[in-house]
């Protein structure tokens, strides 16, 4: 059966920190990992990975996947209070679009 | 403009209760889907329609039915509401195929059964 599994599911930082989520899957027919931020509302699309080994970046957050020990990472650097949400990960299974999430990693930044 | 939008966004009402949510995207998608998101924010499938055609249906309960009356529109039904089924329930939108597959996500919709 296809799973996305998120750890730590849970994480309390200063602001300044670095983090780092780890986000591991098991599906048939890899094609693509995306991470989304959910603050309040809705998730909000952060990266698509395809490639193993390229990072992707967007300011102080940037990503990676090893296609080869099944996993990414999402990195954020010098915390602020607005990263503060959680952060989920996600992949898309056979033909219909279908995104299997995992089960989210909830990040706190204290001031 | 927005993209993906969802009616009502809070629902608060008895057990045994029918109720209906409503999803539009305006983004040219050919795909929706609807997903329960549990207290522990835990997002889950439950529907896909393609171009009007189901193509995702989960193990979820028969009181649960989706329509779609064209490619922009897709409502949510619940009938006989039981204290369960409280969550945030979220519309999204996608165009399937090739590589790409970002979701846009509408701002879901707080239902509380009580």
């Amino acid at each position: 059966e296809d799973k996305v599994v998120q750890s730590p599911l849970s994480l309390v930082v200063h602001e300044g920190d670095t983090v780092t989520l780890n986000c591991s899957y098991e599906v048939t027919n890899f094609r693509s990992l995306l991470w989304y931020k959910q603050e309040k509302k809705a998730p909000t699309f952060l990266f698509m990975l395809t490639s193993s080994g390229i990072e992707k970046k967007s300011g102080r957050l940037s990503s990676i996947l090893d296609k080869k020990e099944l996993f990414s990472i999402l990195n954020i650097t010098a915390t602020q209070t607005g990263d503060s949400a959680v952060y989920l990960c996600a992949v898309p299974t056979g033909n219909t679009g279908k995104l299997i999430f995992g089960q989210g990693t909830t990040l706190q930044v204290k001031p | 403009d927005t993209a993906v939008s969802q009616t009502p966004k809070y629902l608060v009402t008895q057990m045994g209760n029918d109720k209906s949510i409503k999803c539009e995207q305006n983004l040219g998608h050919d795909t929706m889907y609807w997903y329960k998101q549990d207290s522990k924010k835990f997002l889950k499938i439950m529907f896909s329609y393609n171009n009007k055609e189901l193509i995702i249906n989960e193990t979820v309960p028969n009181r649960f039915s989706p329509k779609s009356p064209d490619k922009a529109h897709l409502n949510l039904h619940i009938n006989s509401l039981e204290l369960g089924d409280s969550a945030v329930y979220f519309c999204a939108s996608s165009q399937v195929g090739g590589d790409y597959n970002e979701q846009f996500f509408g701002p879901g919709t707080r239902l509380t059964v009580l």
